[in-house]
């Protein structure tokens, strides 16, 4: 199994600003993910961290709000643009690798906007 | 196209008694299927997981789920509760079974609640 984990683990911030997390997993991994789960709400794919080339976005989501960067096989970024306080939700990454069908997920980032 | 119901937003029982999280899905493919367990103020952690090897699937913490696919069903058991299984579940389906590739679609959860 794979250990992931985020930085920064909670946030507050204002309007219009924008926030970048982290998340490192311990192994190479071969997909990357990054999820939002809304208050109350269930986990909804962001997008794919791909490796050296653009993420793959999920309908709903694009780049110049949530762009990332995926620099190599074991770190992955995600910032969240001009935000807004419907941006409040927690942000989730998870990871697998080579031949597995298993996602191991960090542990999240509270990202409050005020 | 693909989706999973998780058919009750809350579930309480007692401690000591059995506990029953149920999920349909719905998938085009033969699916892989897992259940995560979220704890407040943590992360997602994997339960236990189906990829078509046998139907009843133990998993931590003494859960078990079985693959019924004439009901389409992966229904999470554990035969008496505890205190600290008090979390939220969500049951979990992929596409592409053994691909590093498949995306993962969630249930809605279910908050179990465990009384002493």
């Amino acid at each position: 199994s794979a250990v992931i984990s985020q930085k920064p683990s909670r946030d507050i911030c204002q309007r219009g600003t924008s926030l970048t997390i982290q998340c490192q997993v311990d192994s190479q991994v071969t997909m990357m993910f990054w999820y939002r789960q809304q208050p109350g709400q269930s986990l909804t794919l962001i997008a794919t961290a791909n490796q050296g080339s653009e993420a793959t976005y999920e309908s709903g989501f694009v780049i110049d709000k949530f762009p990332i960067s995926r620099p190599n096989l074991t770190f992955s970024t995600l910032t969240v643009s001009n935000m807004s306080p419907e941006d409040s939700s927690i942000y989730l990454c998870s990871g697998s690798g080579q031949g597995a069908d298993t996602q191991y997920f960090g542990p999240g980032t509270r990202l409050t906007v005020l | 196209a693909q989706s999973v119901t998780q058919l009750d937003s809350h579930v309480s029982v007692s401690e000591g008694t059995p506990v029953l999280l149920r999920c349909n899905y719905s998938s085009s493919y033969s699916p892989s299927l897992f259940w995560y367990v979220q704890h407040p103020n943590k992360g997602l952690q994997l339960l236990l997981k189906y990829t078509s090897a046998a139907t009843l699937v133990k998993g931590i913490n003494g859960f078990e789920a079985e693959f019924k696919k004439s009901e389409t069903s992966f229904h999470l058991t554990k035969p008496s509760a505890h205190m600290s299984d008090a979390a939220e579940y969500f049951c979990v389906v992929s596409v592409d079974r053994g691909s590093t590739l498949g995306r993962l679609y969630f249930g809605r959860g279910t908050q179990l609640t465990v009384w002493p």
